[in-house]
């Protein structure tokens, strides 16, 4: 199985809002609405953000949004502060039971 | 609230096996909803899933690291274990365990990590 595709970097200004995208194949993100993102802060365990393409866990801010199309998940990140900068990963369920991550993706907060 | 702790030696010589564990507080690794995973991270570079168990034993493995795994439950002493064989530099990494909610809709709980260096 390969790695799911994102862009190595985004960046932002505080306030705007950035969207970082996560490619994969009819196999895996586009067969099933079981895409998760996390985020990671330097030296510390990723946190889960999305599940479920969509779905926010109850103690994430409304400002971090899910969205797929075809084989294409997306992190929406609105009215960006500066505690966002982090890395980004997407996963998503291939069936056979097995899991992906995407490569990750750098958020600079300008 | 639910807590997870890696364990196992830090330090490991190429071509011998990797052994850690998970151990699960504050809540049952044989709750039904659940499956117990682990996840790898070396230096610099993006997670990678190595494999998952369910509390009956079934388990799940990255395809591409399949033939060197091992990943075990013991319900008893609530905690998980992940063996990798025939260890190389390359497996060089902080090694996560986390919980999954119904396999796939998310790796919600997460320990904090143990760094594994494979070296002479």
């Amino acid at each position: 199985q390969s790695a799911l595709t994102q862009p190595a970097s985004v960046s932002g200004s505080p306030g705007q809002s950035i969207t970082i995208s996560c490619t994969g194949t009819s196999s895996d993100v586009g067969s099933y609405n079981l895409v998760s993102w996390y985020q990671q802060h330097p030296g510390k365990a990723p946190k889960l953000m999305i599940y479920e393409v969509f779905k926010r866990p109850s103690e994430i801010s409304n400002r971090f949004s899910g969205s797929k199309s075809g084989n294409t998940a997306s992190l929406t990140i609105s009215g960006l502060q500066a505690e966002d900068e982090a890395d980004y990963y997407c996963c998503s369920y291939t069936g056979s039971s097995t899991l992906v991550f995407g490569g990750g993706t750098k958020l600079t907060v300008l | 609230q639910l807590q997870l702790q890696e364990s196992g030696p830090g330090l490991v010589k190429p071509s011998e096996t990797l052994s850690l564990t998970c151990t699960v507080s504050g809540g049952s690794i044989s709750s039904s909803s659940y499956y117990w995973g682990w996840i790898r991270q070396p230096p610099g570079k993006g997670l990678e899933w190595i494999g998952s168990v369910y509390y009956s034993g079934t388990t799940y493995y990255n395809p591409s690291l399949k033939s060197r795994v091992t990943i075990s439950v013991d319900t008893s002493k609530n905690q998980f274990s992940l063996k990798l064989s025939s260890v190389t530099a390359a497996d060089t990494a902080v090694y996560y365990c986390a919980r999954i909610y119904s396999f796939g809709h998310g790796l919600d709980v997460w320990g904090q990590g143990t760094t594994v260096t494979v070296s002479s």
